[in-house]
């Protein structure tokens, strides 16, 4: 079993619509749930970090955590074709709190 | 931009030789971490230093090693390049004050292994 798993994806929405990103992890112990987002040839970029349960909204990103269903997911409201790219999903755990990230959802918004 | 740096951006070897790609972390972080990317795949980490000490390694052989600086930045180092070490490689900056555990990434070396 992955520890970090994500939708296999490709996701394809409309301009405007919500996209919704899922992931679930396997380690309990996890404390901190990351987002990065991944453009075609560029290095991740860390666009949500989430670490209560809950929801956690910045502009037009939701991060949403269920630690007791292992799950963490990403809303992304009136979505833009920028905002095409894999979004990565990252649990912060292990002794040196290293990252352990899920292969990726490739998100592409319909103009 | 993250105020973290990586060199060189490319780079192609050929199978057995050594490489070492550097990288600086951003102002205020004591910590780096290094990862490899395969293409189609998350990064996976390679291992971390923190105050110039190896804090945490992930599943790699020992042909891959790494230092860190006192000024916090840090080099990994491979030897004997296989044609599977072909991937991209980055590096994070973390361990800030104000927010400890958001590891922020550089650019990243594209490294080819023929």
């Amino acid at each position: 079993q992955k520890e970090v798993e994500q939708n296999s994806g490709p996701l394809s929405v409309p301009e405007g619509a919500i996209a919704s990103l899922n992931c679930t992890y396997s380690d309990r112990g996890s404390q901190s749930f990351f987002w990065y987002r991944q453009y075609s040839g560029k290095s991740p970029e860390l666009i949500m970090f989430i670490y209560s349960n809950g929801d956690k909204e910045d502009g037009r990103f939701t991060a949403q955590l269920n630690k007791a269903s292992q799950y963490v997911s990403l809303l992304i409201r009136d979505s833009q074709p920028s905002d095409s790219a894999t979004y990565l999903c990252a649990v912060n755990a292990g002794s040196a709190r290293q990252l352990t990230f899920g292969s990726g959802t490739q998100l592409t918004v319909l103009p | 931009e993250t105020g973290v740096t990586q060199s060189p951006t490319h780079l192609i070897k050929t199978r057995g030789q050594q490489v070492t790609l550097r990288c600086s972390s951003q102002s205020g972080h004591n910590t780096v971490s290094w990862y490899q990317q395969a293409l189609g795949q998350g990064p996976q980490f390679i291992f971390q230093y923190y105050r110039e000490e190896e804090n945490g390694r992930g599943n790699f052989p020992p042909r891959f090693s790494g230092l860190q600086f006192p000024n916090y930045s840090s080099e990994l180092n491979v030897n004997a390049l296989e044609l599977d070490d072909s991937a991209l490689y980055l590096c994070a900056s973390h361990g800030g004050r104000s927010s400890p555990y958001e590891q922020y990434f550089g650019p990243g070396t594209r490294l080819t292994v023929t």
